[in-house]
């Protein structure tokens, strides 16, 4: 299965912690899309590369949230001194001209 | 302010019979809706979508109705099956035919098929 792959399915943390998550899109997908999604509602979008650049990012990427999307493949979500309200499921998706393809999601729990 | 709205959180359908999900958007800059259907755990998988020069799309069993004066679309399963069960999110896009762009996504309605 080539899908969208992400890394780790669940990580819970302690409040004032780091923590980094990974995406590997579909290989032939050069635009990445991270995307967040609390109890109730939808998702919501955050952020989302062209190959390496990062092109938009939504006020809700707070200072303490950083993406990177290195040499345009795989790409990473580091949320700092993580706060209770950062508690949510982390999607992350990939697309070309022909659809959206989402990985399975990260889901954070900070405690 | 939500620009693209799921008003029933859930819908109770008998199998075989019609689902019917509803969608109200706020944006008239929406030129393609997509209906995603998400299973506990796994992330959206896409279904069906319409672009706004259409009124109608048919997949299967799945149809997608739009009505662009009332900005209103709506998913219809017929028939309705209980591997249906899963929650629905209506999405938006502006521009680039829902491919590419950001997607604006309702708060989702859980169908719940009983055999």
């Amino acid at each position: 299965d080539t899908g969208v792959s992400q890394d780790p399915r669940h990580k819970i943390t302690k409040r004032g912690q780091n923590v980094t998550f990974r995406c590997d899109p579909i290989s032939e997908h050069n635009r990445l899309y991270w995307y967040r999604q609390t109890l109730g509602q939808g998702p919501e979008f955050l952020t989302y590369f062209q190959n390496e650049a990062q092109l938009e990012k939504s006020r809700l990427l707070s200072d303490r949230f950083s993406a990177e999307r290195p040499k345009g493949s795989f790409s990473t979500l580091e949320i700092q001194r993580t706060e209770q309200g950062d508690s949510a499921m982390y999607l992350c998706a990939s697309s070309t001209v022909y659809g959206y393809t989402f990985g399975s999601g990260t889901r954070l729990t900070v405690v | 302010d939500q620009q693209v709205k799921q008003n029933s959180p859930s819908l109770s359908v008998q199998e075989g019979r019609i689902s019917i999900l509803n969608c109200d958007y706020t944006n008239s800059m929406f030129d393609y809706f997509l209906w995603y259907k998400k299973y506990p755990a796994e992330g959206p998988t896409f279904l069906i979508s319409i672009s706004s020069i259409k009124d109608k799309n048919e997949d299967g069993r799945f149809t997608v109705f739009l009505n662009k004066s009332a900005k209103h679309l709506s998913l219809h399963i017929v028939p309705s099956q209980p591997g249906d069960s899963a929650v629905y999110f209506c999405a938006a896009s502006e521009g680039y035919g829902g491919s590419q762009g950001n997607l604006i996504f309702g708060k989702g309605t859980k169908l719940s098929v009983k055999p």
